[in-house]
């Protein structure tokens, strides 16, 4: 599976919307990207996914390079309860599994 | 409420003794998985259940742990002869396949402590 970087921590303004950046440079044709957030102490919760084209949903919005090479997930409108860590996620989907492999994440504090 | 659902939320038991988790996954996801997370770390891939096949196996599961899932429905996770190292959060999902990308649904977790 595709390894993927993300910043460990970032700060957003309330209200503002909150731009998470992930590479994943050696991603193949048949992988999806996934975000994933995880409040403290809960269960992580699924937000998003996606091949190549854009998508956006009802929490968020997800912006794939031509090259497939980075993602960016944006939260357009930042509440407190945002704050989180956020997984970026790399899994082929024709996988038999459908494990995920959970790295670091980012952390996200959004501030008052 | 119908997500998924673990139980107990926290343990606390002493070294060298076994215990039980369950999970009860959304009604009609056939596929189960179970991770652990220990502090700091993201969730670490342990087992994974299509109906009541067991597939595939971390070598993270040790032969002191132990995965069913009976009928395809509920799952249980057994660990023999804790230690203290198994103190984590031991979180179930389950998924519903539907082509090639489907996503995986997290119940709250059981948290362990090992004393």
């Amino acid at each position: 599976d595709a390894k993927t970087t993300q910043p460990t921590s970032m700060d957003c303004a309330e209200g503002r919307a909150a731009n998470l950046p992930c590479n994943h440079s050696t991603i193949s044709g048949n992988e999806y990207v996934y975000w994933y957030r995880q409040i403290h102490s809960q269960g992580p919760q699924y937000i998003i996914h996606g091949l190549k084209n854009n998508e956006t949903n009802e929490m968020a919005s997800l912006i794939i390079t031509e090259d497939r090479k980075s993602s960016t997930l944006i939260l357009p409108h930042a509440t407190l309860r945002d704050t989180a860590v956020y997984y970026c996620i790399v899994r082929p989907g024709s996988s038999n599994t459908g494990k995920l492999i959970f790295g670091q994440g980012t952390t996200l504090q959004v501030k008052p | 409420d119908t997500g998924v659902s673990q139980d107990p939320r926290h343990k606390i038991t002493k070294r060298g003794q076994n215990v039980t988790f369950r999970c009860d996954p959304i009604s009609e996801h056939n596929r189960l998985y179970w991770y652990r997370q220990t502090l700091g770390q993201g969730p670490e891939f342990l087992t994974y259940f299509q109906n009541e096949a067991q597939l595939e196996k971390s070598r993270l599961l040790s032969d002191r742990f132990s995965a069913e899932r009976p009928k395809g429905s509920f799952s249980t996770l057994e660990i023999q002869r804790t230690e203290q190292g198994d103190s984590a959060m031991y979180l179930c999902a389950s998924s519903l396949r539907t082509g090639g990308s489907y996503e995986q649904y997290f119940g709250p977790g059981t948290r362990l402590t090992v004393t």
